[in-house]
């Protein structure tokens, strides 16, 4: 059982439209992150949200993290061929200890 | 700061071989995380090393294990390689116990078994 779902799993788009990706969970977190992975390298951190209904933005990139601590989306603007990975998010639990928990990621694949 | 480091970048094994790999964490960091990934898929998650000790392991056969030293960098081991373990693994090391914790990543190594 995945405790982080993303969906859609694949997307493929051109050049110019706007997307939305989303990522959803039953636990709340006291974090979460969003990475993009270009094939057969590490992922990259972009983005933390802290606070519920955080939004934050990195250019063409929206991060907004949900009321309840427990989803998140990212919504690309005019996206371009550069913005094509895997697009990955991850909560943290405080648990025990903490514990970051990573979705299955959203393929994105921007066509020109 | 330098990043996390992950050695070798790409590795050629053959079938019943052993093989191990190095992650040294971003300074500060004492957890380390190692995760497996084969094309196309997520991260499918291996363990996690804290202050030396294993915290937290994924559902992965006996013949993976890791370990680390106390300046915190972690190796990890595959030992009876399989064709399917050919993969790229990644090390994510974090400094956990403040408001937030985010997992930073090396490189990975790249496992070919042939």
């Amino acid at each position: 059982t995945q405790l982080l779902e993303q969906s859609p799993q694949f997307l493929s788009i051109q050049e110019g439209e706007n997307l939305t990706v989303y990522c959803n969970s039953s636990s709340v977190f006291s974090s979460l992150q969003w990475y993009r992975q270009e094939p057969g390298e590490g992922p990259v951190l972009l983005v933390t949200v802290v606070t519920g209904g955080e939004v934050k933005k990195l250019k063409r990139l929206t991060f907004q993290f949900g009321d309840a601590r427990k989803d998140s989306s990212l919504h690309i603007t005019a996206a371009q061929p550069g913005d094509t990975g895997l697009y990955l998010c991850a909560g943290d639990m405080k648990t025990s200890y903490d514990k970051v928990i990573f979705g299955p990621g959203t393929s994105l694949s921007v066509i020109p | 700061k330098a990043g996390v480091t992950q050695t070798p970048r790409y590795l050629i094994k053959t079938r019943g071989q052993q093989v191990t790999l190095s992650c040294s964490p971003i300074s500060g960091h004492r957890s380390v995380s190692w995760y497996q990934q084969t094309p196309g898929q997520g991260l499918q998650f291996l363990f996690e090393y804290f202050s030396e000790t294993q915290r937290n392991k994924g559902n992965f056969p006996g013949r993976f294990s890791g370990r680390q030293f106390s300046n915190s960098r972690s190796e990890m081991n595959v030992s009876t390689l399989e064709l399917g373990d050919s993969a790229l693994y990644l090390c994510a090391s974090s400094f956990t116990g403040g408001i937030r914790t985010e997992a930073f990543f090396g490189q990975g190594t790249r496992l070919t078994v042939v």
